[in-house]
């Protein structure tokens, strides 16, 4: 079974501080990398997706990066706001049918 | 569009009951699939389908059943609920697993309770 980790489980910040998020993995075949966002009681809304041939994806305020080799990726928000408040997931998929998701990072922005 | 529509949203049952969740996505998505999310273990899946007439079980498929006689649906079936199947449900979509360049789409989920 592969292994998607998220550290830390949870992150308070100031607003406007700027921030990384990161995801490992255990296989370094990961084929894409999806980083979600989810809101309390809510589901999950699609951020950026990495796929293998790519390094990293940015979106406004967002970038995700992949590094195969060291099994890792990162997700930056800049000059966070109190909107960002949510848990993040990191999700990885292989050759195989199946996304393997982290259990998240949950963000707190403090105004 | 639509996207990846769920329901219920909410639902509690008693153990012994059987019930089915409903997914339908109007993307033409060949891949879907359903996960089950609860506390410290992150999102699980149970099944999924590569497109239809195609199933596939999961991590965690036992009291669990699917079907997918048409692209746009992919209903869950529970065959007699237990407690330990009280959990959020989410349903997800792809065009594929491994080539889409938009990932996952997911549904809004269900939120079931077994007493």
């Amino acid at each position: 079974k592969q292994e998607v980790t998220q550290i830390p489980a949870a992150l308070s910040v100031p607003e406007g501080e700027n921030l990384v998020l990161n995801c490992s993995f255990t296989d370094s075949a990961i084929y894409n990398l999806q980083w979600f966002r989810q809101d309390p009681g809510k589901g999950l809304t699609s951020l950026l997706l990495i796929q293998s041939s790519q390094r990293e994806q940015t979106s406004g305020r967002l970038n995700a990066s992949l590094d195969k080799s060291s099994g890792r990726s990162t997700l930056y928000i800049a000059a966070s706001q109190p909107g960002d408040s949510a848990t993040y997931l990191c999700a990885g998929s292989y050759t195989g049918n199946q996304f393997y998701f982290g259990t998240g990072t949950s963000l707190t922005v403090i105004p | 569009n639509a996207g990846v529509t769920q329901t219920p949203k909410f639902q509690v049952l008693k153990t012994g009951q059987s019930m089915t969740l409903q997914c339908a996505q109007d993307m033409n998505h060949e891949y879907m699939s359903w996960y089950r999310q609860d506390p410290g273990m992150g999102l699980r899946l149970i099944h999924y389908s590569v497109g239809a007439g195609i199933t596939d079980q999961g991590e965690v498929p036992n009291g669990y059943n699917v079907s997918r006689s048409t692209t746009e649906d992919f209903p869950l079936r529970l065959l007699s609920a237990a407690p330990s199947q009280t959990s959020v449900y989410f349903c997800a979509s792809s065009y594929s697993i491994m080539y889409s360049r938009k990932g996952y789409t997911f549904g809004s989920g269900t939120r079931l309770t077994v007493v």
